[in-house]
């Protein structure tokens, strides 16, 4: 069975200061995982994504996750908060052998100026 | 990247109507298009799968006399709720893949039913 556990539903940051938004997923199988960013009433954008290639992997606007196995994780960092990052955060974990994306319950990130 | 478009963003309709949403694949051909719908602060629930040119597979617990699925091609599905109340007022949001790794997402359609 696949799930995606992320752990914070809220994180609060100052504008510059580092960013960790943190995801455990369960897979029977090798994942590929997943980060979308959703602006208020809008869509979902891809920021990011992990299929079995290098383990640290780089988004846009400056984001990135390290996928590691022992610790069935795929957190999400960046090194200085921007305002415009104050969004909701999905960690979304796929198995190789379906089309069914499993979406976490969210993170919702505010940055303070 | 693939821009994927959703129509309405926004519609507003009377209790006992129906409401087409439609979402369409601009510059590629989606094999695979998804149906979910988001509560207010909430994640996504995925409500249907739907392949071109088949009948959509629908997740447990989602009417599908209640939430009609069309996919004629490979750049058009359309999701119509049929005979609409206010419970079903919500965020609907449709992705496209033509691949198994990546699904490229619609803007949202936000519906309410009065």
């Amino acid at each position: 069975a696949q799930s995606v556990t992320q752990l914070d539903s809220h994180v609060s940051v100052s504008e510059g200061t580092p960013v960790l938004l943190r995801c455990n997923y369960s897979s029977s199988y090798s994942p590929s995982l997943f980060w979308y960013v959703q602006h208020p009433n809008k869509g979902l954008q891809l920021l990011l994504k992990y299929t079995s290639a290098a383990t640290l992997v780089k988004g846009i606007n400056g984001f990135e996750a390290e996928f590691k196995k022992s610790e069935t994780s795929f957190h999400l960092t960046k090194p200085s908060a921007h305002m415009s990052d104050a969004a909701e955060y999905f960690c979304v974990v796929k198995t190789n052998t379906g089309n069914q994306f499993y979406f976490g319950t969210g993170t919702s990130l505010t940055v303070i100026p | 990247g693939a821009v994927v478009s959703q129509h309405p963003s926004w519609v507003i309709c009377k209790s006992g109507t129906s409401v087409k949403i439609e979402c369409r694949s601009l510059d590629f051909q989606a094999t695979t298009m998804f149906w979910y719908r988001q509560f207010p602060k909430q994640s996504l629930m995925l409500m249907a799968t739907s392949n071109e040119g088949s009948k959509a597979t629908y997740e447990q617990g989602v009417e599908k006399d209640k939430f009609l699925i069309n996919h004629a091609s490979l750049t058009l599905s359309t999701l119509t709720v049929t005979s609409a109340h206010p419970e079903d007022s919500s965020f609907y949001i449709c992705s496209a893949s033509w691949g198994k790794n990546i699904q490229y997402f619609g803007a949202g359609t936000r519906l309410s039913v009065l």
